[in-house]
């Protein structure tokens, strides 16, 4: 069964410090990837996707993300973080043929001024 | 607009009764999800319906059953066998398993 882990469930940054959350995933065939963000009280919102091609994925924002097939990993990453990014990011992956999207346990992000 | 709607926001139900959520989508999406959300645990997938008449249990199915009658509606039943239902759910959907899942505004259910 297919299972998404991210590592960090509480995170506190300054303004202007670098961020990368890590996401691993455990399925062996083809996986479509996401990092979705909600912003507290509003709906949740897709920051960036990988299906194929360039592994390095650029989204809203600033964000991007690298799938590494071989460690089974799609981190997120922000160069500059703003007091703005404060908000719960969420991993997903949907596999390739049987449309089960399947969520991560959400990392709390808190940018502090 | 298009989008999905989940009714109603807030529920109350007597511990013992079984309660149903309802989704429906005006987006042409095949795909449907119903989704728990408590703090901490992210989102956990209970079941889902890649087309009418068809669906599969997700990781935390146990207490809960659906039905996809139609392509807009995936309504959710929480039954007394669930033994935490207190919780808040969403519901989602996708037109394939490449593209963006789309939220409605979830149902938060308080069991008493």
């Amino acid at each position: 069964a297919q299972s998404v882990s991210q590592h960090n469930h509480h995170v506190i940054l300054s303004e202007a410090a670098s961020l990368e959350l890590g996401c691993n995933y455990s399925y062996g065939g083809t996986v479509n990837l996401f990092w979705y963000v909600q912003y507290p009280g509003q709906h949740l919102q897709l920051l960036l996707k990988y299906f194929s091609g360039d592994p390095l994925v650029k989204g809203i924002k600033g964000f991007e993300a690298e799938f590494i097939k071989s460690k089974f990993s799609f981190n997120l990453r922000k160069p500059s973080v703003q007091w703005s990014d404060t908000a719960e990011y969420f991993c997903a992956v949907n596999t390739g043929g049987g449309n089960k999207l399947t969520f991560g346990t959400g990392t709390q992000l808190k940018v502090e001024l | 607009d298009g989008g999905i709607t989940q009714s109603p926001k807030y529920l109350f139900r007597k511990e013992g009764q079984n309660v149903t959520l309802s989704c429906e989508q005006n987006l042409n999406h095949d795909a449907m999800y119903w989704y728990r959300q408590d703090p901490g645990q992210g989102l956990r997938l209970i079941y889902y319906s890649q087309i009418v008449n068809d669906f599969q249990k997700g990781d935390i199915a146990e207490g809960y059953s659906v039905s996809r009658e139609k392509k807009e509606s995936f309504p959710l039943t929480v039954t007394s066998a669930q033994k935490n239902p207190t919780a808040f759910y969403l519901c989602a959907s996708t037109y394939s398993g490449n593209t963006e899942a789309f939220f409605g505004q979830g149902t938060r259910l308080t069991v008493v």
